[in-house]
C-alpha cells in the first residue's frame, strides 16, 4: 500500500495571493493528479502529469501552475486567488492513466 | 470532452434495504467505469470497476453497464449507517493518455 500526503490541509489566502499547494505520493506511481471538488459539482481536473517533468492540461488549468519536479511530488499554484475558487484540492495518482487512482485527504482553500 | 451525470442527487434509505444509484456518460468507446465513495473530510476511495458489458458482483456491492443505453449503475444490498457517504461515478477516456471523469455524486443516507 502507499499513501498521498496533502500539504497544508488548510490554506487561508487574501485575493489577488499566489498560492502554492503540495502533494507527495510513495505508491511510486508514473501518473499525478490535481482536481478541484466544488459542492455540488463533483471533480474536476485541473492539471495532470504522466511522468517527472511531463504537464498536461485539465478543463480547469487557467488561472493554475503546475509543477513535477520528481516522481514522487507534484505541486499546484494557485496564480492570483480569487473569492470563487474557495474548494477543496485533490491530489491524486495512479499507476498508468484508466487504471485505479488513489486521493489524497484534500487542501481546503479559503480566500479572504 | 466525457460527461458523466449521477441519480438521484441524494438517496435516504433505511438500514438494512437496497440502496440503487445510477449514473450515465456520453461516450461508448469509454475504457473503464469506477464507483468511488468519499465520506466527509476524506478524499474518494475505489469501491469497483467494471470494464465489460454485463454486471460485476463483490460482497454487497453490485454494478450493472449496459454500453448500449450509456448507463451504469451501483446497487447496494443489505444498506448499513456506515454506507453513508457521497458516491461518485468516474469514467475512463478512451484514449491512451486518458484520465477519470467524474459525475457530481450522490450523497447516500442510511437511515438506522
Amino acid at each position: 500500500g502507499g499513501i498521498i500526503t496533502q500539504t497544508p490541509k488548510f490554506l487561508i489566502g487574501q485575493e489577488g495571493q499566489k498560492l502554492t499547494l503540495k502533494c507527495q505520493q510513495n505508491f511510486n506511481h508514473d501518473t499525478m493528479y490535481w482536481y478541484r471538488q466544488d459542492s455540488g459539482k463533483g471533480l474536476r481536473l485541473i492539471y495532470y502529469s504522466i511522468t517527472e517533468n511531463d504537464l498536461q492540461k485539465g478543463d480547469l488549468s487557467e488561472g493554475y501552475d503546475a509543477s513535477r519536479e520528481k516522481k514522487s511530488s507534484f505541486s499546484l499554484t494557485v496564480t492570483s486567488a480569487q473569492k470563487n475558487e474557495m474548494a477543496v484540492f485533490l491530489c491524486a495518482s495512479s499507476e498508468v492513466a484508466n487504471t485505479e487512482v488513489f486521493f489524497g485527504k484534500g487542501t481546503r482553500l479559503t480566500v479572504v | 470532452q466525457e460527461k458523466v451525470q449521477q441519480s438521484p442527487e441524494s438517496l435516504i434509505v433505511p438500514e438494512g434495504a437496497m440502496s440503487s444509484l445510477n449514473c450515465t456518460f456520453s461516450n461508448s468507446a469509454s475504457q473503464s467505469i469506477w464507483w468511488y465513495q468519499q465520506h466527509p473530510g476524506k478524499g474518494p476511495e475505489a469501491l469497483i470497476s467494471i470494464f465489460s458489458n454485463g454486471n460485476k458482483k463483490e460482497g454487497r456491492l453490485t454494478v450493472y453497464l449496459n454500453r448500449a443505453s450509456l448507463h451504469v449503475s451501483l446497487h447496494i444490498r443489505d444498506s448499513q449507517p456506515s454506507d453513508s457517504a457521497v458516491y461518485l461515478c468516474a469514467v475512463g477516456g478512451g484514449s491512451a493518455l486518458g484520465r477519470l471523469h467524474f459525475g457530481a455524486g450522490t450523497q447516500l443516507i442510511v437511515i438506522p
